[in-house]
Protein backbone atom coordinates (compact mmCIF):
# COMPACT_ATOMS: atom_id res chain seq x y z
CA UNK A 1 0.00 0.00 0.00
CA UNK A 2 1.11 3.56 -0.46
CA UNK A 3 2.81 5.02 2.19
CA UNK A 4 4.08 9.00 3.02
CA UNK A 5 6.62 9.10 5.60
CA UNK A 6 7.94 12.42 6.49
CA UNK A 7 10.50 13.26 9.14
CA UNK A 8 9.82 14.61 12.79
CA UNK A 9 9.09 18.02 14.06
CA UNK A 10 11.91 20.53 13.86
CA UNK A 11 12.21 23.54 16.33
CA UNK A 12 14.92 26.31 14.72
CA UNK A 13 16.22 29.47 15.31
CA UNK A 14 15.00 32.29 13.02
CA UNK A 15 18.13 32.38 10.15
CA UNK A 16 18.79 28.89 10.31
CA UNK A 17 17.91 26.37 7.43
CA UNK A 18 15.52 22.95 7.80
CA UNK A 19 15.32 19.72 5.48
CA UNK A 20 12.17 18.11 5.66
CA UNK A 21 12.10 14.58 4.38
CA UNK A 22 9.19 12.53 2.39
CA UNK A 23 9.94 9.04 2.00
CA UNK A 24 7.36 7.20 0.03
CA UNK A 25 7.12 3.05 -0.84
CA UNK A 26 4.44 1.53 -2.53
CA UNK A 27 4.91 2.99 -5.42
CA UNK A 28 7.89 4.22 -7.47
CA UNK A 29 8.01 8.18 -7.05
CA UNK A 30 9.07 9.18 -10.34
CA UNK A 31 5.68 8.31 -11.67
CA UNK A 32 3.61 10.66 -9.84
CA UNK A 33 4.49 14.31 -9.08
CA UNK A 34 5.07 15.47 -5.52
CA UNK A 35 3.63 18.63 -4.15
CA UNK A 36 4.10 20.34 -0.98
CA UNK A 37 1.08 22.07 1.31
CA UNK A 38 1.50 24.18 4.11
CA UNK A 39 -0.59 24.75 6.84
CA UNK A 40 0.35 27.41 9.56
CA UNK A 41 -1.60 27.26 12.97
CA UNK A 42 -5.10 27.10 13.34
CA UNK A 43 -4.77 28.35 9.38
CA UNK A 44 -5.96 26.96 6.02
CA UNK A 45 -3.76 24.88 3.63
CA UNK A 46 -1.56 26.25 1.31
CA UNK A 47 -0.12 24.87 -1.76
CA UNK A 48 3.53 25.63 -1.75
CA UNK A 49 4.18 24.24 -5.21
CA UNK A 50 5.50 20.85 -6.86
CA UNK A 51 8.46 19.17 -7.98
CA UNK A 52 8.29 17.09 -11.33
CA UNK A 53 9.76 13.73 -10.22
CA UNK A 54 10.48 12.44 -13.24
CA UNK A 55 12.85 15.36 -14.55
CA UNK A 56 13.09 16.81 -10.92
CA UNK A 57 12.29 20.37 -12.08
CA UNK A 58 10.64 21.89 -9.37
CA UNK A 59 7.74 24.89 -9.84
CA UNK A 60 7.50 27.15 -6.52
CA UNK A 61 4.04 28.94 -6.18
CA UNK A 62 4.98 32.72 -5.95
CA UNK A 63 5.04 33.37 -1.88
CA UNK A 64 7.35 30.39 -1.91
CA UNK A 65 9.93 31.79 -4.35
CA UNK A 66 13.64 31.99 -3.06
CA UNK A 67 13.95 30.74 0.45
CA UNK A 68 12.42 26.99 -0.46
CA UNK A 69 13.69 24.38 -2.02
CA UNK A 70 12.08 21.31 -3.28
CA UNK A 71 14.51 18.17 -4.02
CA UNK A 72 14.67 14.54 -4.48
CA UNK A 73 16.93 11.35 -4.25
CA UNK A 74 14.78 9.03 -6.06
CA UNK A 75 16.96 5.99 -5.58
CA UNK A 76 15.98 6.58 -1.84
CA UNK A 77 12.67 7.34 -3.01
CA UNK A 78 12.38 10.33 -1.12
CA UNK A 79 11.39 14.03 -1.95
CA UNK A 80 12.94 16.72 0.14
CA UNK A 81 12.09 20.29 1.50
CA UNK A 82 14.35 23.22 2.40
CA UNK A 83 13.72 26.13 3.68
CA UNK A 84 16.47 28.94 4.23
CA UNK A 85 16.84 31.35 6.34
CA UNK A 86 13.99 30.77 8.16
CA UNK A 87 11.21 33.47 9.86
CA UNK A 88 9.23 33.00 12.58
CA UNK A 89 6.07 33.05 10.13
CA UNK A 90 7.55 30.08 8.44
CA UNK A 91 6.26 28.33 11.52
CA UNK A 92 3.14 25.84 9.80
CA UNK A 93 2.91 22.38 9.27
CA UNK A 94 4.29 20.71 6.12
CA UNK A 95 2.95 17.98 4.04
CA UNK A 96 4.37 16.61 1.32
CA UNK A 97 1.41 15.22 -0.98
CA UNK A 98 0.87 12.96 -4.49
CA UNK A 99 -0.83 14.00 -7.37
CA UNK A 100 -2.58 11.43 -8.83
CA UNK A 101 -2.20 10.43 -12.57
CA UNK A 102 -5.97 11.19 -13.16
CA UNK A 103 -7.41 13.82 -15.15
CA UNK A 104 -8.70 16.25 -13.47
CA UNK A 105 -6.07 15.17 -10.81
CA UNK A 106 -6.16 15.71 -7.12
CA UNK A 107 -3.70 14.91 -4.12
CA UNK A 108 -4.43 11.30 -3.21
CA UNK A 109 -1.79 10.42 -0.86
CA UNK A 110 -0.44 12.65 1.98
CA UNK A 111 2.28 12.62 4.07
CA UNK A 112 1.82 12.80 8.37
CA UNK A 113 2.79 16.32 8.35
CA UNK A 114 5.65 17.77 9.93
CA UNK A 115 5.83 20.34 12.37
CA UNK A 116 8.80 23.18 11.67
CA UNK A 117 8.94 25.54 14.95
CA UNK A 118 10.85 29.23 14.40
CA UNK A 119 11.58 30.63 17.45
CA UNK A 120 14.40 32.45 19.40
CA UNK B 1 -4.45 33.14 -9.66
CA UNK B 2 -8.03 31.43 -9.22
CA UNK B 3 -9.67 32.10 -6.01
CA UNK B 4 -11.27 29.38 -4.01
CA UNK B 5 -14.41 31.11 -2.05
CA UNK B 6 -16.49 28.46 0.71
CA UNK B 7 -19.38 29.34 2.91
CA UNK B 8 -20.03 28.74 5.28
CA UNK B 9 -16.94 29.15 7.63
CA UNK B 10 -18.26 27.41 10.45
CA UNK B 11 -21.20 24.96 10.55
CA UNK B 12 -23.02 23.19 13.34
CA UNK B 13 -25.12 20.10 13.08
CA UNK B 14 -26.81 17.35 14.98
CA UNK B 15 -25.65 13.14 14.26
CA UNK B 16 -27.77 12.24 11.43
CA UNK B 17 -28.17 16.02 9.81
CA UNK B 18 -27.90 16.54 5.91
CA UNK B 19 -25.35 19.60 5.44
CA UNK B 20 -24.08 21.15 2.20
CA UNK B 21 -21.24 22.88 2.06
CA UNK B 22 -20.75 25.68 -0.93
CA UNK B 23 -17.36 26.73 -3.09
CA UNK B 24 -17.13 29.23 -5.56
CA UNK B 25 -14.30 29.87 -7.56
CA UNK B 26 -13.15 32.94 -9.13
CA UNK B 27 -13.30 31.80 -12.70
CA UNK B 28 -14.50 29.06 -14.36
CA UNK B 29 -12.08 25.50 -13.71
CA UNK B 30 -14.54 23.04 -15.54
CA UNK B 31 -14.97 20.42 -13.23
CA UNK B 32 -11.00 20.45 -11.81
CA UNK B 33 -12.42 20.47 -8.12
CA UNK B 34 -11.69 18.10 -5.12
CA UNK B 35 -12.84 17.94 -1.30
CA UNK B 36 -10.81 16.69 1.72
CA UNK B 37 -11.80 16.12 5.10
CA UNK B 38 -9.29 17.13 7.62
CA UNK B 39 -9.41 15.97 11.14
CA UNK B 40 -7.67 17.76 14.07
CA UNK B 41 -3.59 17.00 14.09
CA UNK B 42 -4.12 15.08 10.81
CA UNK B 43 -3.58 14.99 7.47
CA UNK B 44 -5.99 15.81 5.07
CA UNK B 45 -8.19 13.13 2.73
CA UNK B 46 -9.40 13.32 -0.37
CA UNK B 47 -12.86 12.91 -0.28
CA UNK B 48 -13.75 13.60 -4.12
CA UNK B 49 -12.35 14.76 -7.18
CA UNK B 50 -13.31 15.93 -10.23
CA UNK B 51 -15.89 17.77 -8.94
CA UNK B 52 -18.27 14.09 -8.25
CA UNK B 53 -16.37 11.61 -8.22
CA UNK B 54 -15.86 9.63 -5.27
CA UNK B 55 -12.56 8.69 -3.82
CA UNK B 56 -11.98 5.06 -3.42
CA UNK B 57 -13.13 4.01 0.61
CA UNK B 58 -15.01 7.19 1.09
CA UNK B 59 -18.87 6.69 2.64
CA UNK B 60 -21.42 6.98 0.03
CA UNK B 61 -22.95 9.57 2.61
CA UNK B 62 -20.48 12.39 0.61
CA UNK B 63 -21.60 13.75 -2.52
CA UNK B 64 -20.18 16.42 -4.78
CA UNK B 65 -21.59 18.28 -7.73
CA UNK B 66 -20.89 21.21 -9.80
CA UNK B 67 -18.97 22.68 -12.43
CA UNK B 68 -18.04 25.89 -13.85
CA UNK B 69 -17.46 28.15 -10.92
CA UNK B 70 -19.93 26.76 -8.30
CA UNK B 71 -19.86 23.41 -6.65
CA UNK B 72 -21.59 21.93 -3.45
CA UNK B 73 -20.63 18.88 -1.10
CA UNK B 74 -23.44 17.57 0.55
CA UNK B 75 -23.42 15.05 3.22
CA UNK B 76 -26.10 12.94 4.15
CA UNK B 77 -26.89 11.10 7.55
CA UNK B 78 -24.10 12.50 9.86
CA UNK B 79 -22.25 10.54 11.81
CA UNK B 80 -19.93 11.69 14.50
CA UNK B 81 -16.59 10.91 12.36
CA UNK B 82 -17.77 13.24 9.92
CA UNK B 83 -17.04 16.32 12.24
CA UNK B 84 -13.98 17.68 10.50
CA UNK B 85 -12.93 20.63 8.47
CA UNK B 86 -13.71 20.25 4.57
CA UNK B 87 -11.61 22.19 1.98
CA UNK B 88 -12.55 22.70 -1.85
CA UNK B 89 -9.36 23.20 -4.05
CA UNK B 90 -8.96 23.66 -7.88
CA UNK B 91 -6.58 21.52 -9.99
CA UNK B 92 -6.99 23.52 -13.03
CA UNK B 93 -4.17 25.77 -13.25
CA UNK B 94 -1.17 26.16 -10.51
CA UNK B 95 -1.79 27.37 -8.22
CA UNK B 96 -3.64 24.86 -7.09
CA UNK B 97 -5.47 26.76 -4.65
CA UNK B 98 -7.54 25.66 -1.87
CA UNK B 99 -10.98 27.16 0.05
CA UNK B 100 -10.47 28.76 3.06
CA UNK B 101 -11.93 25.65 5.12
CA UNK B 102 -15.92 24.79 6.20
CA UNK B 103 -15.63 23.84 10.18
CA UNK B 104 -18.37 21.15 10.72
CA UNK B 105 -19.38 21.46 14.45
CA UNK B 106 -21.56 18.91 16.65
CA UNK B 107 -24.69 21.14 17.65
Amino acid sequence: QVQMVQSGSELKKPGASVKVSCKVSGYTISHFAMNWVRQAPGQGLEWMGWINTYTGTPTYAQAFTGRFVFSLDTSLSTAYLQIDNLRTEDTAVYYCTRRSSSRPSAFDYWGQGTLVTVSS
Amino acid sequence: DIQMTQSPSSLSASVGDRVTITCRSSQSIDTFLNWYQQKPGKAPELLIYAASILQGGVSSRFSGSGSGTDFTLTITSLQPEDFATYYCQQSQRTPHTFGQGTRLEIE
